[in-house]
C-alpha cells in the first residue's frame, strides 16, 4: 500500500536550519510529484510547491522562495524539505503529499517544526 | 492566483442531519476541484476529486457537485466520525490553492 512516512518533530532556534524527510513506499517513486503543504497552528492548509521526482526540478509557490529548498534522493525514495534561517512564524506542521494528476491523494503524517529561543 | 472561499466557516449540526458545505472560486476552475477532510491531529484525507468523484473507500454519504466557480460538498446523514474540518482545493495553471476550511461541529 502507498505510504509516505515523515521524520519526527523538530525544535529549533531562530536562525537555524531544519530538514524534513518524506520516505515513500508502495509505488514507483518517480512517477508522481511530491508536494509540500504547511499548516500553521490553528490555521488552514497552504501549498508550498512541488518537486518533480523524475527530473528533480522543484517549483515553489509564492512566499516559499529563497529559504525553502526541495530535494530528492531517488535511491531511497525520499524527498526532503530544507528550511534555512528559521523564524518563529515558520512554526507549523509540514506535510508531504503525493499528487496524482492534480489531486493530493496520499499524505504523510506531518512533521511539527517548532521555532523558539 | 485563484482564491477559494468556503462557507460557512462553522456548521453546527447533530448526527443524522444533512450537511451542505460551499466552496466558491474567484475564477472558473472548470471541475478541477477537490475536497478533503481533516480530523484533529491527523493529515488531510481526499474525499472528492474532479468536483463529483468519490475517492477510493469514501462512503456514499459524501457527494460533491458543481462546476465553474460554485461547488458543494454534501454529507447526506452525519456520522459521529464526520465531525471535522473540510477543505476545498483547486488547480489552475499547475498552481494549487486550498480554501480556508469549514468546521463541522456537533451541535
Amino acid at each position: 500500500q502507498v505510504q509516505l512516512v515523515q521524520s519526527g518533530s523538530e525544535l529549533k532556534k531562530p536562525g537555524a536550519s531544519v530538514n524534513v524527510s518524506c520516505k515513500a513506499s508502495g509505488y514507483t517513486f518517480t512517477t508522481y510529484t511530491i508536494n509540500w503543504v504547511r499548516q500553521a497552528p490553528g490555521q488552514g492548509l497552504e501549498w508550498m510547491g512541488w518537486i518533480n521526482t523524475n527530473t528533480g526540478n522543484p517549483r515553489y509557490a509564492q512566499g516559499f522562495t529563497g529559504r525553502f529548498v526541495f530535494s530528492l534522493d531517488t535511491s531511497v525514495n525520499t524527498a526532503y524539505l530544507q528550511i534555512s534561517s528559521l523564524k518563529a512564524e515558520d512554526t507549523a506542521v509540514y506535510y508531504c503529499a503525493r499528487v496524482t494528476n492534480w489531486v493530493f491523494d496520499y499524505w504523510g503524517q506531518g512533521t511539527l517544526v517548532t521555532v523558539s529561543s | 492566483e485563484i482564491v477559494l472561499t468556503q462557507s460557512p466557516a462553522t456548521l453546527s449540526l447533530s448526527p443524522g442531519e444533512r450537511a451542505t458545505l460551499s466552496c466558491r472560486a474567484s475564477k472558473s476552475v472548470n471541475t478541477y476541484l477537490a475536497w478533503y477532510q481533516q480530523k484533529r491531529g491527523q493529515a488531510p484525507r481526499l474525499l472528492i476529486y474532479d468536483a463529483s468523484n468519490r475517492a477510493t473507500g469514501i462512503p456514499a454519504r459524501f457527494s460533491g457537485s458543481g462546476s465553474g466557480t460554485d461547488f458543494t460538498l454534501t454529507i447526506s446523514s452525519l456520522e459521529p466520525e464526520d465531525f471535522a474540518v473540510y477543505y476545498c482545493q483547486q488547480r489552475s495553471n499547475w498552481q494549487f490553492t486550498f480554501g480556508p476550511g469549514t468546521k463541522v461541529e456537533i451541535k
